[in-house]
């Protein structure tokens, strides 16, 4: 069975700072890999994926992450926070049948 | 293009009630998704529904069912709600569905929260 781990459930960085996010996940198979975004009141976007083709992959609004298969991780990162990344990140993975599954999230406070 | 659209945004019910949300998705797109989210068990997957068919399904009892109508609107309703289904009530909206062989990215509505008083 497919399932995913957020490591933090809260971080907490200053503005201009970098920001990790960690994410693990566990796959019987080859996974799909998402990095969602959701603001307060507001639905989720999708900040990156990975489908099998670079394992570096870059998203919207300067964030990246890494497929890294021995260490079965798929951290989020960003160079510099910012003011308006505040928000809960989701790490995701596809199941077998297309389901997605979702992490507990992860709140991402950026301090002035 | 018109994002994913969601009524009500909010909703308050009784415990015993039936509800029934509704989700408008980006024209074209065939599939809708729902999520339930809430704070003790994260996202969760219900149903999604493809062409009016239901084709996919999470671990949800009986009482949770949708319908997906011919312009690819979709309801979602709950019966005999419990004080547990309070939740924020996720639509999604992709082209093709999740069981194409390449992923079709979910485009999200901004939800409706349901509280069960």
């Amino acid at each position: 069975a497919q399932s995913v781990t957020q490591l933090d459930s809260h971080v907490s960085v200053s503005e201009g700072t970098p920001v990790l996010l960690r994410c693990n996940y566990s796959s019987s198979y080859s996974p799909s890999l998402f990095w969602y975004v959701q603001h307060p009141n507001k639905g989720l976007q999708l900040l990156l994926k990975y489908t099998s083709a670079a394992t570096l992959v870059k998203g919207i609004n300067g964030f990246e992450a890494e497929f890294k298969k021995s260490e079965t991780s798929f951290h989020l990162t960003k160079p510099s926070a910012h003011m308006s990344d505040a928000a809960e990140y989701f790490c995701v993975v596809t199941s077998n049948t297309g389901k997605l599954i979702f992490g507990q999230g992860t709140t991402l406070q950026v301090k002035p | 293009k018109a994002g994913v659209t969601q009524t009500p945004r909010y909703l308050i019910k009784t415990r015993g009630q039936q509800v029934t949300l509704s989700c408008s998705p980006i024209s074209g797109h065939r599939s809708v998704s729902w999520y339930q989210q809430t704070p003790g068990q994260g996202l969760q997957f219900l149903f999604e529904y493809f062409s009016e068919t239901q084709r996919n399904k999470g671990n949800f009892p009986g009482r949770f069912s949708g319908r997906q109508f011919s312009n690819s609107r979709s309801e979602m309703n709950v019966s005999t709600l419990e004080l547990g289904d309070s939740a924020l009530y996720l639509c999604a909206s992709s082209l093709q569905g999740q069981l194409t062989m390449s992923y079709n990215e979910q485009f999200f509505g901004p939800g409706t929260r349901l509280t069960v008083l």
